[in-house]
């Protein structure tokens, strides 16, 4: 199975902060590559997909890259709203397909 | 507009079966990949099972292979998760959500609780 491992586990940013968060693959995903924001008691919410493609309705401050077996989601201007866990997913090839153990951003 | 409402979570012995039940609306199930992803208490993501647009696979994860199975009902536009010989490392919200061409999720359910205790 591929593994996904996050960093940093948790981020202490303020309001305006540009922030990045690094997720790796044990091996080559290509582009097969999702970013997920979930709060507490919810759902998660599809943010990106194809590693850089923005999710419908997904706020143009978060954007992706990366391909192979590294990837980053960037938050270009931190706000209130943000403040979540995110998650990265592989889904390249055959399952079982993997997230990461997720990134809190939490308020400094 | 998207919607997937699940039901049939709840407290349960270890050994013991669950149905649990996803109905979708703004949608057909036939023209979506569905899948199962659970998360323990205070803890991460796990995927958990698929069931492709056509009918065509099946898969599962390697700690529910064998006893839980999806199915669904296109008539009601209901997918299903069964789950048999529960254990208490299944305890979870277990989450629906629909694919779009590819395994990555961009309609969640709300989820339904799941918890296996003596």
């Amino acid at each position: 199975d591929i593994q996904m491992t996050q960093s940093p586990s948790t981020l202490s940013a303020s309001v305006g902060d540009r922030v990045t968060i690094t997720c790796r693959a044990s091996q080559s995903v290509s582009v097969y590559l999702a970013w997920y924001q979930q709060k507490p008691g919810r759902a998660p919410k599809l943010l990106v997909y194809g590693a850089s493609t923005l999710q419908s309705g997904v706020s143009s401050r978060f954007s992706g890259s990366g391909s192979g077996t590294e990837f980053t989601l960037t938050i270009s201007s931190l706000q209130p709203d943000d403040f979540a866990t995110y998650f990265c997913q592989q889904y390249d090839g055959y399952p079982p397909w993997t997230f990461g153990q997720g990134t809190n951003v939490e308020i400094k | 507009q998207v919607q997937l409402v699940e039901s049939g979570g709840g407290v349960v012995q270890p050994g013991t079966s669950l149905r649990l039940s996803c109905v979708g609306s703004g949608f057909s199930l036939s023209n979506s990949g569905m899948h199962w992803v659970r998360q323990a208490p205070g803890k991460g993501l796990e995927w958990v099972a698929v069931f492709s647009y056509d009918g065509s696979n099946k898969f599962y994860a390697h700690s529910v292979r064998g006893r839980f199975t999806v199915s669904r009902d296109i008539s009601n536009n209901t997918f299903y998760l069964q789950m048999n010989s529960l254990r208490p490392d299944d305890t979870a919200i277990y989450y629906c959500a629909k694919d779009r061409f590819r395994p990555y999720f961009d309609s969640w359910g709300q989820g339904t609780l799941v918890a296996v205790s003596s």
